[in-house]
């Protein structure tokens, strides 16, 4: 089945480390997401990509980082520098649909993130 | 720039009480895409609808309808005989086709359906 996978579901990570959070799509979506929740906030974006070895900062872009080495691949790291790293990441991608007249995004699972 | 504007953050309603969700945008670009997503405790987004800006037709799934109006650049949600499976929170969006197009989001309506 096609779709999005991020990985893992929940993650612990103590003060001070990095830690990468994985996303993976096997739509054949040329474009990728990184969100952010938190409760009350809403969806902000972090970063995003149109394409392969492109990206583009988001609104909250701060003490992430993010590669796009393959397609279908878009790992977000979370580094020592995001002060309040502690929330609901989400993962998504898309592509124009011309077909039906427009885009759609389909978005994974998630991965709740703690610092401890 | 663009923007998503969702003033009710929480709604309470009892079961089969219509409940309409309101959604603002704004933007400067005459073609983009609106989405509404349902987010249930899960945590997956679940895509409902979307509607691009040339087709202000009204549309209806089930108990599900939507009005779109240009003119007051809004795109709103009506659930009618709302189910206590309806609570979720619901996500407005808006995309921008271009160099370097994003999806946009309001900060989501917490909906409560009591039985």
């Amino acid at each position: 089945d096609g779709g999005i996978t991020q990985s893992p579901k929940y993650l612990f990570r103590k003060e001070g480390q990095n830690v990468t959070l994985s996303c993976e799509q096997n739509l054949n979506h040329d474009a990728m997401y990184w969100y952010r929740q938190d409760p009350g906030q809403g969806l902000r974006l972090i970063y995003y990509s149109q394409i392969v070895n492109d990206f583009q900062k988001g609104d909250i872009a701060e003490g992430y980082s993010v590669s796009r080495e393959k397609k279908e691949s878009f790992p977000l790291t979370v580094t020592s520098a995001q002060k309040n790293p502690t929330a609901f990441y989400l993962c998504a991608s898309s592509t124009p649909n011309r077909g039906r007249g427009g885009t759609e995004a389909f978005f994974g699972q998630g991965t709740r993130l703690t610092v401890v | 720039a663009q923007k998503v504007t969702q003033a009710q953050t929480e709604i309470s309603v009892v079961e089969k009480e219509d409940v309409t969700l309101d959604c603002v945008y704004e933007t400067r670009d005459t073609t983009y895409y609106l989405f509404w997503y349902k987010q249930p405790p899960s945590g997956e987004l679940v895509f409902l609808i979307r509607r691009n800006s040339f087709d202000e037709q009204n549309e209806i799934s089930g108990r599900y309808s939507w009005n779109f109006q240009k003119s007051t650049s809004s795109f709103n949600f009506t659930i009618t005989a709302s189910q206590v499976v309806d609570s979720a929170v619901y996500f407005c969006a808006l995309y921008t086709p271009g160099a370097n197009s994003k999806l946009t989001f309001g900060k989501g309506i917490t909906l409560s359906v009591r039985p």
